[in-house]
């Protein structure tokens, strides 16, 4: 069981926004501001698209956002591309280490 | 651009060690914290540990405490994993990346270690 919860899909269609939940605790995502997002292509090294809780790594289309209440981060994907689909995964630091949610495998319809 | 190479990964048998390599480019590690990821086959991601760029100290996940030591060679700009008492559990690839005290930003590709008799 992996210390951040994620749901295991997540599915949109071409064009459409899709948000992808991200639930920790007060010891991880609420005491911090350090969620991260990836984006794991298959067969592929995962790649960071957020960090600090909403900033958008340089050259990460900002069709994808990060935004956090509380607990709980989440990630939308806006204007849903056919390469978009992918496994998602979010991070967070939990003091002295990092935490990853279990990963959300999007589909594009 | 950005540049991590994790070289080293392997088969080998249970309780026997394995040493991983990330040579990087300048940019990509000078100044910068250094991570090790896992990823066992089929899985999500687990964090392994952490090596600062000054004198500050090392970190590491639970799961490898005791057993797993990261280092770093600022004269190679390349950081080391190794990997003692290895367990079936330990199977995965390895990634390395950099980044912050309490995240990541670049990865590499990987290397693939496999504990198996």
């Amino acid at each position: 069981q992996s210390a951040l919860t994620q749901p295991p899909s997540a599915s949109g269609s071409p064009g459409q926004s899709v948000t992808i939940s991200c639930t920790g605790t007060s010891s991880d995502v609420g005491g911090y501001n350090y969620v991260s997002w990836y984006q794991q292509l298959p067969g592929k090294a995962p790649k960071v698209l957020i960090y600090e809780d909403y900033q958008r790594l340089s050259g990460v289309p900002d069709r994808f956002s990060g935004s956090k209440s509380g607990n709980t981060a989440s990630l939308t994907v806006s204007g849903l591309q056919a390469e978009d689909e992918a496994d998602y995964y979010c991070s967070s630091y939990a003091g002295n280490k990092i935490l990853f949610g279990g990963g959300t495998a999007l589909t594009v319809l | 651009q950005v540049n991590l190479e994790e070289s080293g990964g392997g088969v080998v048998q249970p309780g026997r060690s394995l040493r991983l390599s990330c040579a990087a480019s300048e940019d990509t590690y000078s100044g910068y914290v250094m991570h090790w990821i896992r990823q066992a086959p089929g899985k999500g991601l687990e964090w392994v540990a952490m090596i600062p760029s000054d004198d500050r100290p090392e970190k590491y996940a639970d799961s490898v405490r005791g057993r797993f030591t990261i280092s770093r060679d600022n004269s190679k700009n390349t950081v080391y994993l190794q990997m003692n008492s290895l367990r079936p559990e330990d199977s995965g690839i390895y990634y390395c990346a950099n980044g912050g005290s309490f995240y990541t930003l670049f990865w590499g590709h990987g290397t693939l270690v496999s504990v198996s008799t």
